[in-house]
């Protein structure tokens, strides 16, 4: 068990949908990942967050979006939903964001959309 | 941008054989991780190599950190059935503030007991 909880484990919804999966960090890790994970694509980074601020951008498509609340939980949308956004969406967290801190992992959450 | 070709694809291996498999990229990365990944779990940090040259060990599993810094090995001794998993590079560069990771497809082990 990493300390890294996602909810929910598994998410089946239609195209055209919006959906939000959650993610809480490890007790006290500031920084949270969230990464996609296809099997075409293999695990992408998507974003991250550190302190509640967005601090770097990777493939994550305009149709998605996410935050880190106060609590230091984050939440990532999902909206007008595609096949081809079925896939393992992992969070990850880590005490601060410097190069040598080691990412947690989440046990992801499941996303078909039919 | 940065890309990571991992091999080999997959392994069918014997328990008790040892396991060899690496990753290359076309661009330098200042740290290099390996990454195990059981079914309905997130990937787990086997291995952190922070220092071109590197070369570490944990238990069975030992990684090194290519000198040219575009890749790096895993090797894994004495494979016994809970070897099994995907194992995953992962390549991390500072460039400004980002810390992302860029991950390799996988290698898909199995033992044969």
């Amino acid at each position: 068990d990493s300390g890294v909880t996602q909810t929910p484990k598994h998410l089946i919804t239609a195209t055209g949908q919006r959906v939000t999966l959650r993610c809480s960090p490890r007790s006290g890790d500031l920084s949270v990942y969230w990464y996609q994970q296809s099997l075409d694509q293999g695990l992408q980074f998507l974003i991250q967050y550190y302190n509640g601020e967005e601090r770097a951008k990777g493939n994550i498509l305009e149709r998605f979006s996410a935050q880190q609340f106060p609590d230091l939980h984050s939440e990532l949308n999902l909206s007008s939903l595609e096949l081809g956004d079925s896939a393992l969406y992992f969070c990850a967290s880590s005490v601060t964001s410097g190069k040598t801190d080691t990412q947690y992992f989440g046990p992801g959450t499941r996303l078909t959309v039919l | 941008g940065q890309q990571l070709n991992q091999s080999p694809q997959s392994m069918f291996i014997q328990e008790g054989e040892d396991v060899s498999m690496n990753c290359t990229s076309s661009s330098i990365f200042n740290t290099w991780l390996w990454y195990k990944q059981e079914p309905g779990e997130g990937p787990v940090l086997l291995i952190a190599l922070y220092k071109a040259g590197e070369l570490t060990s944990n238990g069975r599993l030992t990684a090194q950190f290519g000198i040219t810094r575009k890749d790096s090995f895993l090797n894994i001794s004495a494979s016994i059935p809970s070897d099994v998993g995907i194992y995953f590079c992962a390549g991390r560069n500072s460039g400004g503030s980002n810390y992302k990771l860029t991950f390799g497809k996988g290698t898909l082990l199995t033992v044969n007991p």
